[in-house]
This record gives structure tokens, sequence and C-alpha cells, in this order.
């Protein structure tokens, strides 16, 4: 199986912060890599997918890039709706797996 | 509206069995494919199974294999999840989710998910 590893696993931030999370996979994935933030008590929510194509409906603030192993995912200026956990998965292999999750929480 | 509902989750002892159904609507179910995803209690997502449009083709993680099996009924635009041999680890929050195919290639994005049904494992 592709193992997916997230760094941070928690950050503290403002409102108004850039904040950036890394997704690495075990093996190349090409660019089959997705995003996803996940509230409270609530099913995660599609973010980006193909590593950097925004989701219908999502705030361009938010942004991804990368390819082969390595992911980002950046907020510009967080909202404070951004406060939540958010996980990558790779979509490369029919045994999907998803990143451990990286909860971004109030300074 | 795309809309999945799972239901089907409770309490269950140890080694028992239960099934979960996700009833869809708003979109061509026989079109999709469908998975379910589990959340245990404070931790992260974990892809369970798979299954293809036509209901053929399946996959399983391995924590599964062997004592889950995922199914759809098209004609009523319900999947399921029969589970047995049931163990604690298996106590999770169970998503399900729908995703497209080619016949190249899934996207395996889930763009739409269900509100979870609860399963807990314990005596």
């Amino acid at each position: 199986d592709i193992q997916m590893t997230q760094s941070p696993s928690s950050l503290s931030a403002s409102v108004g912060d850039r904040v950036t999370i890394t997704c690495r996979a075990s093996q190349s994935i090409s660019n089959s890599l997705n995003w996803y933030q996940q509230k409270p008590g609530k099913a995660p929510n599609l973010l980006i997918f193909a590593a950097s194509t925004l989701q219908s409906g999502v705030p361009s603030r938010f942004s991804g890039s990368g390819s082969g192993t390595d992911f980002t995912l950046t907020i510009n200026s967080l909202h404070p709706e951004d406060f939540a956990t958010y996980f990558c998965q790779q979509s490369y292999s029919s045994f999907v797996t998803f990143g451990p999750g990286t909860k971004v929480d109030f300074k | 509206e795309v809309q999945l509902l799972e239901s089907g989750g409770g309490l269950v002892q140890p080694g028992g069995s239960l099934r979960l159904s996700c009833a869809a609507s708003g979109f061509t179910f026989s079109t999709y494919a469908m998975t379910w995803v589990r959340q245990a209690p404070g931790k992260g997502l974990e892809w369970v199974a798979s299954v293809g449009s036509d209901g053929r083709a399946t996959n399983y993680a391995d924590s599964v294999k062997g004592r889950f099996t995922i199914s759809r009924d098209n004609s009523k635009n319900t999947l399921y999840l029969e589970m047995n041999s049931l163990r604690a680890d298996d106590t999770a929050v169970y998503y399900c989710a729908n995703y497209q195919c080619s016949p190249s290639s899934c996207s395996r994005k889930y763009e739409y998910w269900g509100q979870g049904a609860l399963v807990t494992v314990s005596s």
C-alpha cells in the first residue's frame, strides 16, 4: 500500500496568517492527490483534487501544488472558518490511503 | 442535489454482524463507483472498500478483507456494507461516498459524502 504522511500534525495560527501543510507519499503518485477539510462531527469536504485543481465552490485562498511524492496545501490569509483538520488522500491506487491529518487551531 | 444517507449503525458485540446501507439520490447511481470510508473516534480517515458501478469489481482494505462485503443494488439506488466478525477496532463512523470512473481510470475524488453511521463494537 502507498503510505501517506503529513506535517505538521498540528499547528496554531491566527486569522490572516498564511498556512502551509505538507503531504508526502511513499512512492510516486503523479498528481493523484486530493485534499479535504473536516470539521468536528461533519463529513470531510473536498478542497483540491489532482494536486492543484480547486473544487467548485472552494474559496481561492486555498491552493495546492506538487507532483510525484511531495505535495503542499496552502491557505492564504486564514479565515475563522478555516480552523479545522486537513487530510490528504492518494487516488493513484485502487487501495486509497489518507494522510493522518493536520489540525489547524487558534494560536 | 446529490444525497447519500447511511443507516444501519448501532451497538454490536464483538464477533457480531451488522449491515450498513447507503441510500443515494440526485445522481444516476448506476453510473458511479461507490466507496466506504471510516473514522474511528478521534482518529483519521481509513478507506474500507470500493465497488464498481455494475457491482462486479470490488476492493477491500487489508484490515477488513474476508470479514466485510461491499455490494450494491442499482435498482434500489442503494449501497451496502455487510460486516461480520466485528472487532473493537472496527468502532467508527462509516461514511459512503461516490466517484466516477472512465474505461481507463477512476477519479477516486470524493466530492459527495453521507452524514455517517456510527458503529460501536463493545460488550
